[in-house]
Parts: structure tokens; C-alpha cells; sequence
């Protein structure tokens, strides 16, 4: 079965660079979430959408904007890179929402690997 | 906002065992209450999940319960495997949205040979 896909899988990046990470969903999943996992710790919600809208929002940093496009991938732009933001940085996506049980089922990418020197 | 406690961190059985691991959750608005299974340099990736409406759910070796008067939920996984050995998280959502998931921070299951 198809599976969330995430670009690039590893990125070095030099502090106070900019990055760019990418999302595309499973077939017919047009609501996409941002996770942020430091080393040993659990995944960090920082922002969700659906139909191309901002959804829910979580602690997701002033730095960092993300958008959905039309055909639902999803991009996290992460500005004026930090040591701290060293981490794996995963996407999931579910089904639209209210259309039944299930449709909040969320599904992880394997992540991208941002390492800030 | 949701506050989700996993209990063991480190959780140590011998193959065959069962394994429990407990977690509690805050938010009284919390309706969905999945577990995900991370290895090592991998995606979560989703085992069982369960609703409120639900007592117990059970996928073979699996299984959840859930008790929202008490705020807790439980993974029990019998028959322990080799292959079962890694970090465990439960979460937390009011559910039937784009919600994000609120995690606890992990349970790292080890099955001795």
C-alpha cells in the first residue's frame, strides 16, 4: 500500500540557513500533520491542514510557516536555522475529517532528518 | 491543553511474556487514543487505536483498554516476540478532526531471548 512520502530524507544545514521539507500524502488523504522529534524524545505537534487550510496549530515556532497545495502536499519552511532545531521532523496524513470512524487515523512518513551545524 | 503520562519508560520481559504498558491523559475532551510503535531511525507507525465509545479492543496479539472516568489507557501485548522490542507511544485527541496528537513520551520495550 502507498505510504505517506517525505523529501528530502536527510538535510545539513548551516545556522541561520533556511530549509525546505516536503510532504506528499497517501492517495485520498487531504488533511496533513507536522511532527517535530528531538533525539530520545516524542513527537512534538506543530501544525495540521485540511483542504488547503490551517487546521489545528500546535508549538510550532514564528520561524517555521507550512502550506498545502492543490494537490494536497504540504511544505514546512523552517527559517534562520537554530542548533535547537536539530531533529527528525515527521508528516502524517488521514483521511478528511467526518466522514465516519477512522478518518482521524493518522500515518507517519519515515522523516526527514534535519542536522543544523 | 492535553497532558499525556506513559508508564514504564523501560520495559524489560522475556520472550513469551506479556507487556503492559499504561498511559493517562488530562483533557477530558479527548476521544481517540491510538498507539504507535517507533524503531529505531523510523516512522511511528500506528498498532491499535480506540475511541471512547469502546471499552477494549483487541487485534491478535494486541490489545487496548481504555477507561475514561479513571483518564487511562492500556497496551497489552501477549506472547512477546524479538520483533516486538521498541519504543512505544500512546497519544491522545479529541478525534474527528484535523487534530494534532498529544504523545507521552515512549516506553522502550526490551524482550529477552
Amino acid at each position: 500500500a502507498a505510504g505517506v512520502i517525505q523529501s528530502p530524507r536527510h538535510l545539513i544545514k548551516e545556522k541561520r540557513e533556511t530549509a525546505t521539507l516536503k510532504c506528499y500524502p497517501i492517495p485520498r488523504h487531504d488533511t496533513v500533520y507536522w511532527y517535530q522529534q528531538g533525539p530520545g524524545q516524542d513527537p512534538q505537534f506543530l501544525i495540521s491542514f485540511y483542504e488547503k487550510m490551517q487546521s489545528d496549530k500546535g508549538s510550532i515556532p514564528d520561524r517555521f510557516s507550512a502550506q498545502q497545495f492543490s494537490d494536497y502536499h504540504s511544505e514546512l519552511n523552517m527559517s534562520s536555522l537554530e542548533l535547537g532545531d536539530s531533529a527528525l521532523y515527521f508528516c502524517a496524513s488521514s483521511l478528511p475529517p467526518g466522514q465516519g470512524v477512522g478518518t482521524d487515523t493518522q500515518y507517519f512518513g519515515p522523516g526527514t532528518r534535519l542536522t543544523v551545524l | 491543553g492535553e497532558n499525556v503520562e506513559q508508564h514504564p519508560s523501560t520495559l524489560s520481559v522475556q520472550e513469551g511474556d506479556s507487556a503492559v504498558i499504561k498511559c493517562t491523559y488530562s483533557d477530558s475532551a479527548s476521544n481517540y487514543f491510538p498507539w504507535y510503535k517507533q524503531e529505531l531511525g523510523k516512522g511511528p507507525q500506528l498498532i491499535i487505536d480506540i475511541r471512547s465509545n469502546v471499552g477494549e479492543k483487541k487485534d491478535q496479539r494486541i490489545a487496548v483498554t481504555l477507561n475514561k472516568t479513571a483518564k487511562h489507557f492500556s497496551l497489552h501485548i501477549t506472547e512477546t516476540q524479538p520483533e516486538d522490542s521498541a519504543v512505544y507511544f500512546c497519544a491522545a485527541s479529541e478525534g474527528g478532526g484535523a487534530d494534532g496528537l498529544t504523545f507521552g513520551k515512549g516506553t522502550h520495550l526490551i524482550i529477552q531471548p
